[in-house]
C-alpha cells in the first residue's frame, strides 16, 4: 500500500519570501504523484502533477515541483509568496494499477506581511 | 463547464437517521470516489468506483454504502448515522490517471 507524509503540519512565511513544503511517500513502484491546495471554505484545486518525463514539474499560480526518485520525495517550491498563497497543501500518490490516491495528512501555510 | 457536484453543501442530522449525499459529474469520468476530510488526518478514502456497478472499499468504509448505477452518478449513503461521522466529505472524479476533480464538499454534523 503506498502512503504520504508531509512533515511539516504548519508553516508561517513573510509575504515575497520562499516556500518549500515537503512531501515524502512509499509506493513500490513509480508513483503518480500531485498537490493540490485548499485555501480555506473551499474545495480542492490541483496546483500540478507528475507522471514521467522531466522531474521537476511547473504548475499554475508560480508552484513547481521536483520529483527524486533516491529520496522518495516530491518537495513543492514557489520562489516567492502572495498573501493570496495562504491555504492548506496536500501531497497525493496515485497507484499505477487501479489509480487509488492517497493523501499526505497536509500543510498549512500562513502568510503574514 | 466540466464540473463534479454535491448535495446537500451543508446538512445537520441526528444519530441513525439515514442520509444520503448525492454526487454527480458531468465528464463521462469512469472513476469516481468518496473521501472524507478532518483536522489533522488530510482526506481519506472511503469508498471507490472504476465503472458502472463496480465499486470498492477505500481506506475508512465503515459506516457508509455507495451505489454506481449510472456513470455520472455516485451517491454516499450513511445508513445509521454517529456522531463520529461528523465530517466533511468530498466527491471526486476522473479519466484514469489523469487529473481528479473534486467537487465543492458537503460539511455534515452529525448531533
Amino acid at each position: 500500500a503506498q502512503s504520504v507524509t508531509q512533515p511539516d503540519i504548519h508553516i508561517t512565511v513573510s509575504e515575497g519570501a520562499s516556500l518549500e513544503l515537503r512531501c515524502n511517500y512509499s509506493y513500490g513502484a513509480t508513483p503518480y504523484l500531485f498537490w493540490y491546495v485548499q485555501s480555506p471554505g473551499q474545495g480542492l484545486q490541483l496546483l500540478l502533477k507528475y507522471f514521467s518525463g522531466d522531474t521537476l514539474v511547473q504548475g499554475i499560480k508560480g508552484f513547481e515541483a521536483e520529483f527524486k526518485r533516491s529520496q522518495s520525495s516530491f518537495n513543492l517550491r514557489k520562489p516567492s509568496v502572495h498573501w493570496s498563497d495562504a491555504a492548506e497543501y496536500f501531497c497525493a500518490v496515485g497507484r499505477v494499477n487501479d489509480y487509488k490516491l492517497s493523501f499526505g495528512a497536509g500543510t498549512t501555510v500562513t502568510v503574514r506581511a | 463547464e466540466a464540473q463534479v457536484t454535491q448535495n446537500p453543501r451543508y446538512l445537520i442530522t441526528v444519530t441513525g437517521k439515514k442520509l444520503t449525499v448525492t454526487c454527480s459529474q458531468n465528464m463521462n469520468h469512469e472513476y469516481m470516489s468518496w473521501y472524507r476530510q478532518d483536522p489533522g488526518l488530510g482526506l481519506r478514502q472511503i469508498y471507490y468506483s472504476m465503472n458502472v456497478e463496480v465499486t470498492d472499499k477505500g481506506d475508512v468504509p465503515e459506516g457508509y454504502k455507495v451505489s454506481r448505477k449510472e456513470k455520472r452518478n455516485f451517491p454516499l449513503i450513511l445508513e445509521s448515522p454517529s456522531p463520529n461521522q461528523t465530517s466533511l466529505y468530498f466527491c471526486a472524479s476522473r479519466y484514469r490517471a489523469e487529473t481528479q476533480y473534486f467537487g465543492p464538499g458537503t460539511r455534515l454534523l452529525v448531533l
